[in-house]
């Protein structure tokens, strides 16, 4: 298997823009998660799925941030309009089950981004 | 809420060297206890993992031993190699579906 594949890598762009984060979690995974991950404030849970269901978007900034999950396989985080306190590291991670015997989290390379 | 806390980095070690890095949590219940570990430019990986009390986690050389009475999930290593190198990360769930991340600590070791 691929992984969880992410994209883009990096991402430059201008405060206002429209920002949009792509996640393909590893096939037959039944939970996805989205975490954001700052010097200032370490690794952060945003938001997470469960079967293309989120399940708990408590920690999803502001209004500005917005997920979703419209089939098993690709999800995506989007930021409009993008600030540059957005910038991060923005990862997305997968897990089957999500129950106590698999509590396996595999994460993507993360998708680094900079907002100008 | 939950919460783990690691202790601060950065750390530096020569190889060969002796690594403690050290995790505490604070969570209802009983948790599972977590060790990812970030090397550069990828995403977090499980190292290693406990699930009940007592119960010793292992990989790659790495240790760490769930301690309900101190509430603590030090991460060790005997003998440090450079490609150890990484950022550690602690963590734990309490059986909802999603961990709850430390703050993370960069080891670096010198040849």
């Amino acid at each position: 298997d691929a992984g969880v594949i992410q994209s883009p890598r990096h991402e430059v762009t201008e405060m206002g823009q429209e920002v949009t984060l792509r996640c393909k979690p590893i096939s037959g995974h039944d939970y996805l998660f989205w975490y954001r991950q700052t010097m200032m404030r370490g690794l952060e849970l945003l938001i997470y799925f469960n079967n293309n269901v989120p399940i708990d978007d408590s920690g999803m900034p502001e209004d500005r941030f917005s997920a979703k999950m419209p089939n098993a396989s690709f999800s995506t985080l989007k930021i409009q309009p993008s600030e540059p306190r957005d910038s991060a590291v923005y990862f997305c991670a997968s897990s089957l089950f999500g129950g106590r015997t698999n509590e396996k989290l595999f994460f993507g390379s993360g998708t680094q981004l900079s907002v100008l | 809420g939950d919460s783990v806390t690691q202790m601060e980095g950065p750390v530096t070690l020569s190889e060969e060297a002796f690594l403690t890095i050290n995790c505490t949590y604070t969570a209802t219940g009983y948790p599972s206890l977590f060790w990812y570990v970030q090397y550069p430019g990828e995403g977090l990986q499980l190292l290693l993992k406990a699930t009940k009390a007592d119960d010793k986690g292992s990989n790659k050389g790495f240790e760490a031993t769930y301690r309900k009475e101190t509430t603590s999930f030090h991460l060790e290593k005997g003998s440090v190699q450079v490609s150890d190198s990484a950022v550690y990360f602690c963590a734990l769930s309490s059986g909802a579906q999603k961990l709850v991340f430390g703050q993370g600590t960069r080891l670096t070791i010198n040849p």
